[in-house]
């Protein structure tokens, strides 16, 4: 089955610590994007794709770090540097042809800072 | 200004009723647009996309897109009680350094009540 498979589905980081969240997927697909969702809140792109070894940074990038090294792989680093890490992460993909743009998401990520 | 925003919430409609979800977005170059829905603790699943001017119906769902106002719109005939979710507005950019930059708006809560 294609999709888009986000591991782990729940992780929870010490404080300082960095922390590496997982999205893979078997779509064929050029663009990844990395959301984070607060409560209450729609979703912030931290950083996007559109193709390999080469990302931008969406609206709040600081605290996080990404690599593109491959088509299927789109891992995001929460580093010590992102003063409020908590929240739910959402991994997605699609085409990069923008008339064919739909994007599709992972089942998420939910970071707890303890 | 932020670049997608939507209609506030929460939107209290009765069951067969006609529910009405608007957004507006601040970049003219934008030619994707698409709404999704998202389950309390569950990843946003797309409902439509649209990227021309004018309607696009798909069941009990129409989309409505205007350019010239920059104006997106999802109307949902007959609300079911299963409609109760969050509706999330999104917008790709086609043009410039931020090609294929996907930004969604903050998302307006949809309850039908029976």
């Amino acid at each position: 089955d294609g999709g888009i498979t986000q591991s782990p589905k729940y992780l929870f980081r010490k404080e300082g610590q960095n922390v590496t969240l997982s999205c893979e997927q078997n779509l064929n697909h050029d663009a990844m994007y990395w959301y984070r969702q607060d409560p209450g809140q729609g979703l912030r792109l931290i950083y996007y794709s559109q193709i390999v070894n080469d990302f931008q940074k969406g609206d709040i990038a600081e605290g996080y770090s990404v690599s593109r090294e491959k088509k299927e792989s789109f891992p995001l680093t929460v580093t010590s540097a992102q003063k409020n890490p908590t929240a739910f992460y959402l991994c997605a993909s699609s085409l990069r042809d923008i008339g064919r743009a739909e994007a599709f998401f992972g089942q998420g990520t939910r970071l707890t800072v303890v | 200004q932020k670049e997608v925003e939507q209609n506030s919430g929460p939107l209290s409609v009765p069951e067969g009723a006609i529910a009405s979800l608007n957004c507006t977005y601040s970049d003219r170059g934008s030619q994707s647009f698409f709404w999704y829905r998202q389950y309390s603790g569950k990843s946003p699943e797309l409902i439509m996309f649209i990227y021309s001017n004018g309607d696009k119906e798909d069941g009990r769902f129409t989309a409505q897109l205007n350019k010239a106002s920059q104006y997106v719109s999802l109307l949902i005939r007959d609300s079911q009680p299963s409609d109760s979710a969050t509706y999330l507005c999104a917008v790709r950019t086609a043009g410039g350094t931020s090609y294929g930059k996907l930004t969604f708006g903050q998302g307006t809560i949809l309850t039908v009540h029976p």
